[in-house]
């Protein structure tokens, strides 16, 4: 069985500072994570998964995430946000199944 | 590319009534996916096809809703007898490959249901 909890169902940053939304999972198979974004009456979009290989995952927009099997995450990162990073975001997990965390709403504060 | 297309957008019915919603795919992508978000929770998956056949139907509520892919191509979602608590989007997905819960899903905008 899969599983993702995401940590903070709100978070606020201000513009230019550090983007940091967690994700932690369960899995009893070898997993593969998304992180997708859903902005305001859209569907979501892929921002980065991770399946095999290289743990730090470069994504779109400037996101990145690391998988951390020891720590059971897949914590998102941005280095510097920007206004129009502000949507919900979701952690993913696939094995023999597909589970979406409850989401991470992002405000950005000018 | 056109994306995955879905309609209606919105839609208002009374409990007990039906609704149906319809999904056009990505063109070639092998498999589609029917998700439904509740107001501040995750998608949660209700029905996996690939092609035409359903690969994974476990947590579609059957006694009331009803899924079907004619060609493996455009698919409906129908709900029969609505409930309240069936207040929800409704959003379709499709993947290129006939690779299980591993690909990338692309989705559509998502149909909003309101049953009062």
């Amino acid at each position: 069985a899969q599983s993702v909890t995401q940590l903070g169902s709100h978070v606020s940053v201000s513009e230019g500072a550090l983007v940091l939304l967690r994700c932690n999972y369960s899995s009893s198979v070898p997993p593969y994570l998304f992180w997708y974004v859903q902005y305001p009456n859209q569907g979501l979009q892929l921002l980065l998964k991770y399946t095999t290989g290289a743990t730090l995952v470069k994504g779109i927009n400037g996101f990145e995430a690391e998988f951390k099997k020891s720590e059971t995450s897949f914590h998102l990162t941005k280095p510097s946000a920007h206004m129009s990073d502000a949507a919900e975001y979701f952690c993913a997990v696939s094995g023999n199944q597909f589970y979406f965390g409850t989401g991470t709403s992002l405000t950005v504060i000018p | 590319e056109a994306g995955v297309a879905q309609s209606p957008r919105y839609k208002i019915i009374e409990k007990r009534q039906s609704v149906a919603f319809w999904c056009n795919p990505i063109s070639g992508h092998a498999t589609l996916y029917w998700y439904q978000q509740i107001l501040g929770q995750g998608p949660k998956l209700l029905i996996q096809f690939q092609n035409n056949g359903v690969v994974d139907d476990s947590q579609l509520p059957k006694d009331r809703f009803s899924a079907e892919r004619l060609k493996g191509v455009d698919s409906t979602l129908k709900i029969q007898p609505a409930k309240l608590e069936d207040s929800a989007v409704y959003l379709c997905a499709s993947s290129p490959r006939l690779a299980g819960f591993t690909d990338t899903q692309y989705f559509g905008p998502g149909t909003r249901l309101t049953v009062l």
